[in-house]
């Protein structure tokens, strides 16, 4: 496609409960990000692919975030036994090639709530 | 640490009047610094980067920032603010791949 795709928009989810959030990267782009974007702040990295190869996960909050991107393709972000805290705009991004100087590209989001 | 700081959380302006968004960056090498904005409930869009090439880098809607290094800082300016400018903006530097984000500062156009 042309731009990011990620999927659902929004999605609400009663705590306690798994969700998994898509995003579907520029064709073509090796490069992954996921970004958490708390309500009224700039978005604070989660974790980075280049191909399949998740290359660096420190931003992962607990042992409850999983990212995966099986086919260096799409890319599915999983929080397990959600909490109220985990209630932010996911973000994901792409780009062409990793590399500091490289442009990443933003979806939409999906705007997450946990009642 | 690569870090940057924005300057106002809130700057508001008339329209046709200059836009100055500041953001100060804090490294000890040259870094990669880039602009995006983002509308309600939409992602960032790149308004511009800064890769050592050239100090002044024009980028999209009339946006353009200057790369200053001994006052480390990359602030954004546009001549002539529109309607269509209010959004927030956020100043971000690349750090090993990862971007790192200022706090943001959310533009307000007076008509």
């Amino acid at each position: 496609g042309a731009g990011v795709s990620q999927s659902p928009r929004y999605k609400v989810a009663k705590r306690g409960q798994d969700v998994a959030l898509r995003c579907d990267p520029i064709s073509g782009h090796v490069s992954l990000f996921w970004y958490q974007q708390a309500l009224g702040q700039g978005p604070e990295f989660l974790t980075y692919f280049q191909n399949e190869a998740q290359l660096d996960k420190s931003g992962l909050p607990s042992d409850r975030f999983f990212a995966e991107r099986p086919e260096g393709s799409v890319s599915t972000l999983k929080i397990q036994r959600t909490q109220q805290e985990d209630s932010a705009v996911y973000l994901c991004a792409s780009s062409r090639q990793g590399g500091s100087n490289q442009p990443q590209h933003f979806g939409d989001g999906t705007r997450l709530s946990i009642l | 640490a690569q870090s940057v700081t924005q300057l106002g959380s809130h700057v508001s302006v008339s329209e046709g009047a200059l836009v100055l968004l500041r953001c100060n960056y804090s490294s000890s090498v040259p870094p990669y610094l880039f602009w995006y904005v983002q509308y309600p409930n939409q992602g960032l869009q790149l308004l511009l980067k800064y890769t050592s090439a050239a100090t002044l880098v024009k980028g999209i809607n009339g946006f353009e920032a200057e790369f200053k290094k001994s006052e480390t800082s990359f602030h954004l300016t546009k001549p002539s603010a529109h309607m269509s400018d209010a959004a927030e903006y956020f100043c971000a530097v690349n750090r090993g791949s990862r971007l790192t984000f200022g706090e943001g500062t959310q533009l307000t156009v007076n008509p």
